[in-house]
């Protein structure tokens, strides 16, 4: 399906584990973002990428690693899970040039217990 | 830096109420762009308007309409007749291409509860 999906919906993790979210989008997207969203602070940026293999640290990068070797696929990895990284993560594409609205993923719900 | 304010956490209407939600923004760059997303209860975001900084024409889009105004730096949103379906959050968002990044930062969002 065309679009932008992102995987698993749900994860429960135990501090300390890596666990990585994935983000794959079909429009080809030359930009994509990762954003966490929480209670009292809308969203976040962490990371964004403006091309394969050029990525560049958002408001809130620390704890978090990105790399982008294909244009369709942006995943976001926790090396380290901390209880302070429980959020809902949201991954999202736009074409700068074209429409500079940026369409969203579903999200990934993410507890570290 | 940019800044989005969303001064209303959250707002209840009865149905058929008009409601209007205020969005203030501060940004050094003259060109740039707004927007406003809607997280319905099941959580994904939806876009719903995009503006230029340079187009000041206000929009209406059936009971939506949005007043741009640059002079006092705000982007409101109205919600005319509203229904139970509006309850939501509803984020203002600003993207400029400062640095290329055209990165969104948004408002905190507020909360819209529309009661039958």
């Amino acid at each position: 399906d065309a679009g932008i999906t992102q995987s698993p919906r749900y994860k429960i993790t135990e501090t300390g584990r890596q666990v990585t979210l994935m983000c794959h989008q079909t429009w080809s997207h030359s930009y994509m973002f990762w954003y966490r969203q929480d209670l009292g602070h809308g969203l976040r940026l962490i990371y964004y990428s403006a091309a394969a293999d050029i990525t560049d640290k958002g408001e809130v990068p620390d704890g978090y690693v990105v790399s982008r070797s294909k244009t369709e696929n942006f995943p976001l990895t926790l090396e380290s899970a901390t209880r302070s990284q429980t959020s809902v993560y949201f991954c999202a594409s736009n074409e700068p040039g074209g429409r500079y609205e940026q369409y969203f993923g579903p999200g990934t719900r993410l507890t570290v217990t | 830096a940019q800044k989005v304010t969303q001064a209303q956490t959250e707002i209840s209407v009865v149905e058929k109420e008009d409601v209007t939600l205020d969005c203030v923004y501060e940004t050094r760059d003259t060109t740039y762009y707004l927007f406003w997303y809607k997280q319905p209860p099941s959580g994904e975001l939806v876009f719903l308007i995009r503006r230029n900084s340079f187009d000041e024409q206000n929009e209406i889009s059936g009971r939506y309409s949005w007043n741009f105004q640059k002079s006092t730096s705000s982007f409101n949103f109205t919600i005319t007749a509203s229904q139970v379906v509006d309850s939501a959050v509803y984020f203002c968002a600003l993207s400029d291409s400062g640095a290329g990044s055209y990165q969104l930062t948004f408002g905190k969002g507020t909360k819209l509860s529309v009661i039958p």
